[in-house]
């Protein structure tokens, strides 16, 4: 059961453009959500997240926005950068304290020159 | 700036071999996490640790699992009797109370059980 779903396992932007990288969720009881960066090798690196009393968190290049309604996030990256392929993974969380994240598949973004 | 550290970052075993995997969470956090990848797949929680007690766990966390904090400044994952299947990346993640639900990660352990 996918409570967090990334649908496309990979995505090729040209540097300068824009880069979306989508979400979607399942669990109406998540309430803060994030995306993690994640290169090869190395632990998941924490980019930016967003409180389901939100739609919309800015953070320089990076901007998540939040469709409760559809239960869809979305992460926006402007302008993508040869540094910034790597694959991204969306986290779910519901409530406070010890809980664990849920995490999705990831999309592997690719920069191209 | 803080950060997760994971030793060893390499681990080979044989199956059946018992496994300590060693975490040093960032300093002042109060939240303790271990998740497993296994290759090609998701990040899977494992379980959480507070207040020297677990809190949460996955249906992973069987009985072959267990946690720790020995110290002040560890935090361990243990496996008993490793199996094939056990075979993957193991993170470490801290989140600090009060800190929202940002949990900072570690840069895993990759063990491999032959």
């Amino acid at each position: 059961d996918q409570q967090v779903k990334q649908n496309s396992p990979s995505l090729s932007v040209q540097e300068g453009r824009i880069s979306i990288l989508n979400c979607d969720y399942t669990n109406s009881m998540f309430d803060y959500f994030l995306w993690y960066k994640k290169y090869p090798a190395e632990g998941p690196t924490f980019l930016i997240s967003i409180s389901s009393i939100k739609d919309k968190n800015e953070d320089g290049r990076f901007t998540v926005f939040l469709n409760k309604s559809a239960k869809h996030l979305s992460l926006h990256i402007v302008p993508s950068q040869p540094g910034d392929s790597a694959v991204y993974f969306c986290a779910a969380i519901s409530g406070g304290g010890a809980d664990g994240l849920t995490f999705g598949k990831g999309t592997h973004l690719i920069i191209q020159p | 700036e803080p950060e997760v550290t994971q030793t060893p970052s390499h681990q080979v075993t044989q199956m059946g071999q018992e496994v300590i995997l060693r975490c040093v969470p960032i300093s002042n956090h109060l939240y303790f996490y271990w998740y497993r990848q296994i290759l090609g797949q998701k990040v899977e929680f494992l379980v959480s640790f507070y207040n020297n007690e677990i809190s949460e766990k996955s249906e992973i966390f069987d009985d072959q699992f267990s946690v720790e904090r020995p110290d002040g400044s560890n935090f361990t994952l243990k496996i008993r009797s490793t199996k094939l299947e056990d075979s993957a990346m193991y993170f470490c993640a801290s989140k600090s109370q009060g800190a929202g639900e940002t949990q900072y990660f570690g840069p895993g352990t990759r063990l491999l059980v032959l």
